[in-house]
């Protein structure tokens, strides 16, 4: 069974408009961690946010947020203000305290592209 | 800001040569970690290490492959006899530790694309 789902392969906003990137997840451990990671064209994979299960409120970085609803295991996130530069592919990952080695596990990913 | 370092950023191999892809960790990190992603798809969990030695390996990592440690600050992974399923990018990646809220960040280098002909 899929760990992480996301249900949006792809997707064109205007830019400017704020954009929401669908994650949910599936776990029965109680602990875990959820990671939004931005893949440009070239490759690279970088950070952009992290919530903890246990975590109250919810994370922001910058333009970045993350809307956790821990009830309905859905981790999306929010980019406010999108820019040409944010177009990209995001993945959603999750990281079990169950597992001793605290490997990813990752989504499929949404293409995101902002259009002028 | 601390990073993860990868070196190639692209490889060229002929099939059945071995390949080293060399990695430095974030400096104050223990736990290292190499994943791989071929084009287009998912990101794929090869191997763990921790306390200098390997903590999980998935399917994928199978005899071909091996990581090692070989001094203070490089993490390199061994592909022995490549193959052209091989081709793909190869992310290694740290995090300071296994738990705890600001702990949990794993950081990843920028990759090092590996084609094999």
């Amino acid at each position: 069974a899929q760990k992480i789902t996301q249900t949006q392969p792809g997707m064109f906003v205007q830019e400017k408009e704020a954009v929401t990137l669908d994650c949910t997840y599936d776990t029965s451990d109680p602990s875990y961690g959820l990671f939004w990671y931005k893949q440009p064209s070239s490759g690279e994979m970088i950070f952009l946010i992290y919530q903890g299960s246990y975590d109250q409120q919810n994370a922001t970085e910058g333009r970045y947020s993350l809307n956790f609803q821990k009830a309905r295991k859905s981790a999306n996130l929010v980019i406010s203000a999108s820019q040409l530069g944010d177009s990209a592919m995001y993945f959603c990952a999750m990281r079990e305290a169950m597992d001793s080695n605290y490997q990813l596990i990752w989504g499929a990913g949404t293409k995101l592209i902002i259009k002028p | 800001e601390p990073e993860v370092t990868q070196t190639p950023s692209h490889q060229v191999t002929q099939m059945g040569q071995e390949v080293i892809l060399r990695c430095v960790p974030i400096s104050n990190h223990l736990y290292f970690y190499w994943y791989r992603q071929i084009l287009g798809q998912k990101v794929e969990f090869l191997v763990s290490f921790y306390n200098n030695e390997i903590s999980e390996k998935s399917e994928i990592f199978d005899d071909q492959f091996s990581v090692e440690r070989p001094d203070g600050s490089n993490f390199t992974l061994k592909i022995r006899s490549t193959k052209l399923e091989d081709s793909a990018m190869y992310f290694c990646a740290s995090s300071e530790a296994g738990a705890g809220s600001t702990g949990n960040t794993i950081y990843f280098g920028e990759g090092s694309w590996l084609t094999v002909v």
